[in-house]
């Protein structure tokens, strides 16, 4: 069964503090995974897109990782802000027939506090 | 105006009632998505439109019906909805399908419409 798990559900850090988000996925046959940031009552937006031969891609703070032997892939925030608040989406996409189907985990939901 | 709208941006509706959602996309894209996103679950993609033409249908309940007038407009028209349809509703648009050998066929989000049904 294709799933995008990520972990954990939530996390609250400190302002200025560093963080990593975890997504495990068991997708085939793999395309690419890609990476979103969801603020409360708005919709993601891409942070990342890494395709297999890529094993890491950086956005500004944002640093995402990808190893495809163990189907795993990190999201590194560094020196978080306090618009880094938000829920963090991961998101695989397979090759499906002509629509390129996005597999989507659950997210996790980033809180940084002052 | 730039990117994906969609209105109403929050909708409250009986179980009885007829609304639609409306999306539009200002950047010239082919494609068009409904998704549907409830509270901690992952995204559900519903329904997906390349070049006005329905291509997946995600095993949606009848109560919800979508329609593509063009490449720019997406409804999904809602009749006779239950309390479980409550979500955010998101419409997405990219500039194709994904195929291979263009896997960075990026989709770009609406706010979405959040929907109440009482």
């Amino acid at each position: 069964k294709n799933q995008v798990e990520q972990s954990p559900q939530s996390l609250i850090i400190l302002e200025g503090k560093n963080c990593t988000l975890q997504c495990n996925y068991t997708v085939s046959p793999f395309s690419n995974l890609r990476w979103y940031k969801q603020d409360t009552g708005r919709g993601p937006v891409s942070l990342t897109i890494m395709t297999f031969s890529e094993n890491t891609k950086s956005n500004g703070r944002y640093t995402a990782t990808l190893d495809a032997d163990t189907k795993q892939s990190s999201l590194h925030i560094t020196a978080s802000q306090l618009s880094d608040s938000a829920s963090y989406i991961c998101v695989v996409s397979l090759h499906s027939g002509n629509t390129g189907k996005l597999i989507f985990g659950q997210g996790t939901t980033l809180q940084v506090k002052p | 105006e730039t990117g994906v709208t969609q209105t109403p941006r929050h909708l409250v509706m009986g179980m009885t009632n007829k609304k639609s959602l409306k999306c539009e996309q200002h950047l010239g894209h082919n494609a068009m998505y409904w998704y549907k996103q409830s509270a901690k679950k992952p995204l559900e993609l519903m329904f997906v439109y390349s070049l006005e033409e329905r291509v997946e249908n995600n095993s949606v309940p009848s109560r919800f019906s979508p329609e593509c007038p063009n490449s720019s407009h997406l409804f999904l028209h809602l009749h006779t909805l239950q309390p479980e349809d409550s979500a955010l509703y998101l419409c997405a648009s990219s500039q194709d399908l994904s195929v291979e050998g263009a896997p960075y066929n990026e989709q770009f989000f609406g706010p979405g419409t959040r929907l109440t049904v009482l």
